[in-house]
């Protein structure tokens, strides 16, 4: 266990289904970060909250949604997917100007759009 | 357009022998660089970093080396042991404007280590 803890680990849903991915840290990290991970492609940055503020939306389509209530809790609002939205999602934390180590990645949710 | 590349999807390797990895980059304004290893169905985990400052970090039996010359870093791990066999991302580190970290990741190397 990382730290970070996404929720849920599998899902499978229908193009017209709406569904949250939801993603928790008590690390006491300011940052937090939406990934996506595809097959043979490197890991796509999605979004970035900062104190809880987004700064970054890396010209993400609008049927992802990202809501930030507060510094340890993250989701993606999910609806009207694509079957080539397929991938996993990894969520990771940072603290603000923390040197060198990075992320701390959660384990991930593996969506299937059928 | 990619700014890191990790050219090798792959790379096998005999235990005890030495693995290399390699990354390239192309923005001159990444601060810090990181390597991380990954199992199937687990997050990325840290593995070692090393500052554009730095020309080679060690730690145990992981060091990577920067050429800022060549904006090319290496991770090389010796000796290797199965337990290493994992994919291995490239990370370059950007901060926004608001002082948040940036990670761009590279394509990943799929690291098998043979008995």
């Amino acid at each position: 266990e990382t730290g970070v803890t996404q929720t849920p680990r599998h899902l499978v849903m229908g193009m017209t289904n709406k569904k949250s991915l939801k993603c928790e840290q008590h690390l006491g990290h300011n940052a937090m970060y939406w990934y996506k991970q595809s097959a043979k492609k490197p890991l796509e940055l999605m979004f970035v909250y900062n104190f809880k503020e987004q700064t970054e939306n890396n010209s993400v389509p609008s049927r992802f949604s990202p809501e930030c209530p507060n510094s340890s809790h993250l989701f993606l609002h999910l609806h009207t997917l694509q079957p080539e939205d397929s991938a996993l999602y990894l969520c990771a934390s940072s603290l603000q100007l923390d040197g060198s180590y990075g992320y701390t990645f959660g384990s991930g949710t593996r969506l299937t759009v059928v | 357009d990619q700014q890191v590349k990790q050219n090798s999807p792959s790379l096998s390797v005999q235990e005890g022998r030495i693995s290399i990895l390699n990354c390239d980059y192309t923005n001159s304004m990444f601060d810090y660089f990181l390597w991380y290893k990954k199992y199937p169905a687990e997050g990325p985990t840290f593995l070692i970093s090393i500052s554009s400052i730095k020309d080679k970090n060690e730690d145990g039996r992981f060091t990577v080396f920067l050429n800022k010359s060549a904006k090319h870093l290496s991770l090389h791990i010796v000796p290797s042991q199965p337990g290493d066999s994992a994919v291995y991302f490239c990370a370059a580190r950007a901060l926004s404007l608001q002082g948040a970290q940036k990670l761009v990741f590279g394509q990943g190397t799929r690291l098998t280590i043979n008995p």
